[in-house]
């Protein structure tokens, strides 16, 4: 069964690095989104990403976040210069054009920011 | 009114019980609600949908209920069974064939005793 991947399970960086993460979306999906989860909380959008633009931003999502889908292949969420609250499970997911509406995660990457 | 409202934040049931979760929301623009289960360290798992057409589904053990006057939803596990022991998130989006935004419930964590 096809699914997202994400690369690194965890990256740990200090305050103020750049960190890249990664993420593989299932083949023939069309839209992207980004999404992260503080310990314990719920689930929060950041971005989503349609034909090589971003369709929609939350507020979380701010100048020092950027995203990429640099190849066929990977979509990436950049993040400049980090900070302590940037703490959290970041999740890539993908849902196709066919009308179902449903997104599909990968496993998450855990961003420590020490 | 982009909220959705989750209870109980963590329910305890019996093997063999029936686990209901509840989950209310504000925006009538929201025609999409998928339920998610997510275990430890893992991405969350598409568990179960429903489009406001219809006021069940069922799926297995699992079933949604959606009352669209009263603007809420919930998910019934028949027979649960340990295995199920996870945290479920309800969510809701506009359906607009892709590239809409999940908006999360803030989860309940569900145990189930032997």
């Amino acid at each position: 069964e096809p699914e997202v991947t994400q690369t690194p399970s965890h990256q740990v960086t200090q305050m103020g690095q750049e960190v890249i993460l990664r993420c593989v979306p299932i083949s023939n999906h069309l839209y992207f989104y980004w999404y992260r989860q503080i310990l314990g909380q719920k689930v929060e959008f950041l971005v989503s990403f349609y034909n090589n633009e971003i369709s929609e931003k939350s507020e979380i999502f701010d100048d020092q976040f950027s995203v990429e889908r640099p190849d066929g292949s990977n979509f990436t969420l950049k993040i400049r210069s980090t900070k302590l609250e940037d703490s959290a499970m970041y999740f890539c997911a993908s849902s196709d054009a066919g009308g179902t509406w449903e997104q599909y995660f990968g496993p998450g990457t855990r961003l420590t920011v020490t | 009114q982009q909220q959705v409202k989750q209870s109980p934040q963590s329910l305890i049931v019996q093997k063999g019980g029936i686990s209901i979760i509840n989950c209310a929301y504000e925006n009538t623009a929201f025609d999409y609600f998928p339920w998610y289960q997510q275990f430890p360290g893992k991405g969350p798992a598409l568990l179960i949908a429903i489009r406001p057409d219809v006021s069940e589904k069922k799926e297995g053990r699992f079933t949604i209920s959606f009352n669209k006057s009263a603007k809420q939803f919930s998910l019934h596990i028949m027979d649960s069974q340990p295995g199920d022991s996870a945290t479920y998130f309800c969510a809701a989006s506009r359906a607009n064939f892709g590239n809409e935004k999940l908006t999360f419930g803030t989860g309940t964590r569900l145990t189930i005793i032997p």
